[in-house]
């Protein structure tokens, strides 16, 4: 069964440090998405991605936050400099079309120091 | 912004009986209600969903139901499994129909089936 791929599974890094979370989307779909989960919490919608724009962000997404789809298969996002607040669970997901049910990668857990 | 909620942190069911999930929305702009399943460091796995022009869907154990008028939903499971003990999120949306599936997700449900 196809399934979305995020790397890595874990990531450290020290506050203020830029960091990139890759996913590698189902090869078909045509609609990426972020989410994350702070531990405790609900898992919250950052961005939406379709046709090599974002099509709708959260009020999370601020500056610090961006994607991309450098080529073919990877969908990624940057935080440019990080902060304590942004441990948390990264979820990538991706869909067929807009219509359709998201399928979440198994998550990257981020862990800022 | 509690848009969903599911008001019961926990919840304990024998296994072969039937569990309830329950979900309440408060955004009238919703119209489309997912559940998912989730596994400690796994992602979210899709279960079911339903269209708010329905009040029920069925697939194998799991059954939804919608009651638009209270805004609530419910996720029925029977016969309740071991295997079905996890976390299980309430979603919705407001964009089923273009514009990309942006889902308000509730703060969850952890099930646990007992022998």
């Amino acid at each position: 069964e196809p399934e979305v791929t995020q790397t890595p599974s874990h990531q450290v890094t020290q506050m203020g440090q830029e960091v990139i979370l890759r996913c590698v989307p189902i090869s078909n779909h045509l609609y990426f998405y972020w989410y994350r989960q702070i531990l405790g919490q609900k898992v919250e919608f950052l961005v939406s991605f379709y046709n090599n724009e974002i099509s709708e962000k959260s009020e999370i997404f601020d500056d610090q936050f961006s994607v991309e789809r450098p080529d073919g298969s990877n969908f990624t996002l940057k935080i440019r400099s990080t902060k304590l607040e942004d441990s948390a669970m990264y979820f990538c997901a991706s869909s067929e079309s807009g219509d359709r049910v998201p399928i979440f990668g198994q998550g990257t857990r981020l862990t800022v120091v | 912004d509690q848009q969903v909620k599911q008001n019961s942190p926990s919840l304990s069911v024998q296994e072969g009986r039937i569990s309830i999930l329950n979900c309440d929305y408060t955004n009238s702009m919703f119209d489309y209600f997912l559940w998912y399943k989730k596994y400690p460091a796994e992602g979210p796995t899709f279960l079911i969903s339903i269209s708010s022009i329905k009040d029920k869907n069925e697939d194998g154990r799991f059954t939804v139901f919608l009651n638009k008028s209270a805004k609530h939903l419910s996720l029925h499971i029977v016969p309740s499994q071991p295997g079905d003990s996890a976390v299980y999120f309430c979603a919705a949306s407001a964009s089923r129909f273009g514009g990309g599936n942006k889902l308000t997700f509730g703060t969850g449900t952890q099930l646990k089936v007992e022998l």
